[in-house]
């Protein structure tokens, strides 16, 4: 149980364009999901925190107009990155906490999305 | 300075090895430890966790957490080369709050 999918797992776009990064939580709901991102040989650096139905909340220094963040149902987040730059390249995760999660362990992350940014 | 540190290595063993792997933190509010495993180009997976002081163990695995020295480990016996990863400490303050992670640990077992 408590599986968290990502698509795409790789995408490659132009300079200029928008992505968009879906996240699933595919046997539970999940009223929080979290978005990371994870340069090479780094940490994850928590982006935003979103909850079903409200606006997510953005780490300082994330720019909330280039990283669109839609938490429209308890299985499904989506992350877009808005004209998108090569220093946009990186490794996205996401994890999703369910309603009855009431503890950190209780966080299962997806497998990650790699964005290259040409 | 880092809320977290961790020594990203990279640390290399034989095969059998007992690993130690270590994490400190400035933040005395956190309460929740774990410990993630990563591999290449993948999400990270849950290992272990612990609240508050103490020790667990697991199978090969167990966590050892020193509040009052705000240092918390993480040891794997009999280590494998499946075992190879980069493995990720991480920290929250309450059971709702953020996540805080380590630069993770590049580790290698080498049969």
């Amino acid at each position: 149980g408590a599986v968290v999918s990502q698509h795409p797992s790789r995408v490659i776009c132009k300079s200029g364009t928008s992505v968009k990064i879906e996240c699933r939580s595919l046997d539970f709901q999940a009223t929080t999901m979290f978005w990371y991102r994870q340069f090479p040989k780094q940490s994850l650096m928590l982006m935003a925190t979103s909850n079903e139905g409200s606006k997510a909340t953005y780490e300082q220094g994330v720019e909330k107009d280039k990283f669109l963040i839609n938490h429209a149902s308890l299985t499904l987040s989506t992350l877009t990155v808005t004209s998108a730059h090569p220093e946009d390249s990186s490794f996205y995760i996401c994890s999703a906490r369910s309603a009855s999660g009431g503890t950190p362990y209780e966080q299962y992350f997806g497998p990650g999305t790699r964005l290259t940014v040409t | 300075q880092k809320e977290v540190e961790q020594d990203p290595g990279p640390l290399s063993v034989p095969e059998g090895a007992i690993v130690s792997l270590n994490c400190t933190y400035s933040n005395s509010a956190f309460q929740y430890f774990m410990w993630y495993r990563q591999y290449s180009r993948k999400g990270p997976e849950l290992l272990m966790y612990t609240y508050s002081s103490g020790n667990k163990e697991d199978g090969r695995f167990t966590a050892q957490v020193d509040k009052s020295s705000k240092y918390i480990s993480l040891f794997i016996r009999d280590s494998q080369p499946s075992d190879s990863a980069t493995y990720l400490c991480a920290m929250s303050e309450t059971s709702g709050s953020r996540l805080t992670f380590g630069e993770g640990t590049q580790l290698t077992v080498n049969p």
